[in-house]
């Protein structure tokens, strides 16, 4: 059974950059026919797809977004990750990391736990 | 890129049908047959209930159907049940490996 597990820090303060991981077990990021992406939830709010990755390492993200977001993946660990750099409270949210399926990787079909980040001084 | 329209709410009593609808334009919902559904109970991630407009995902009860025309897509949820009392996002694909999604339905059985 596919699993997905975010981690990093939950707490941030403004101006800082966060970091975040994704760690896939019971199966590989690696293989063909899937993107690998992150969506996040502010308190209380709506969804907000952020960008996705696949297999050969390309990226795709949300146009409406800031340049701010960078999603990598190690396929070594079988770990894909999100950074996003100067983070204010609007940032505070559940990021869920994800796999997309599809034939045009329309949909997501597993989700992570989601982590809550907060962004406060 | 505009998140899609939905019902803030909407509610039914047990055994009963609620549709919900989603609006977005022709370059999401009305330019691709790939609208997703997802099912989200409170402090749980979302889960997959239909995609690629009425496809259901393996162990999703077909009371749970999907539909489009036009620029509209739409979810029933047949025979309510206590259980589906969540909250419902409707998603599409908009072109060059994008998504969005919709603003969210919170459905009530009464």
């Amino acid at each position: 059974q596919l699993q997905l597990r975010e981690s990093g820090p939950g707490l941030l303060k403004p101006s800082e950059t966060l970091s975040l991981n994704c760690t896939v077990s019971g199966g590989s990021i690696r293989s063909g026919g899937y993107y690998w992406g992150w969506i996040r939830q502010p308190p209380g709010r709506g969804l907000e797809w952020i960008g996705n990755i696949n297999y050969s390492g390309h990226t795709y993200y949300n146009p409406s977004l800031e340049s701010r977001f960078t999603i990598s993946a190690d396929t070594s660990r079988n770990q894909f990750s999100l950074n996003l750099k100067s983070v204010t409270a609007a940032d505070t949210a559940v990021y869920y990391c994800t796999r997309v399926a599809g034939s045009w990787r329309t949909h997501v079909d597993y989700w992570g736990q989601g982590t809550l980040v907060t962004v406060s001084s | 890129q505009s998140a899609l329209t939905q019902p803030p709410s909407a509610s039914g009593s047990p055994g009963r049908s609620v549709t919900i609808s989603c609006t977005g334009t022709s370059s999401d919902v009305g330019g691709y047959n790939y609208v997703s559904w997802y099912q989200q109970h409170p402090g749980k991630a979302p889960k997959l209930l239909i995609y690629e407009v009425n496809k259901r995902p393996s162990g999703v009860p077909d009371r749970f159907s999907g539909s489009k025309s036009g620029n509209t897509a739409s979810l029933t949820v047949s025979g309510l049940q206590a259980e589906d009392e969540a909250d419902y996002y409707c998603s599409s694909y908009a072109g060059n490996n994008s998504f969005v999604f919709g603003t969210g339905t919170k459905v009530t059985v009464l």
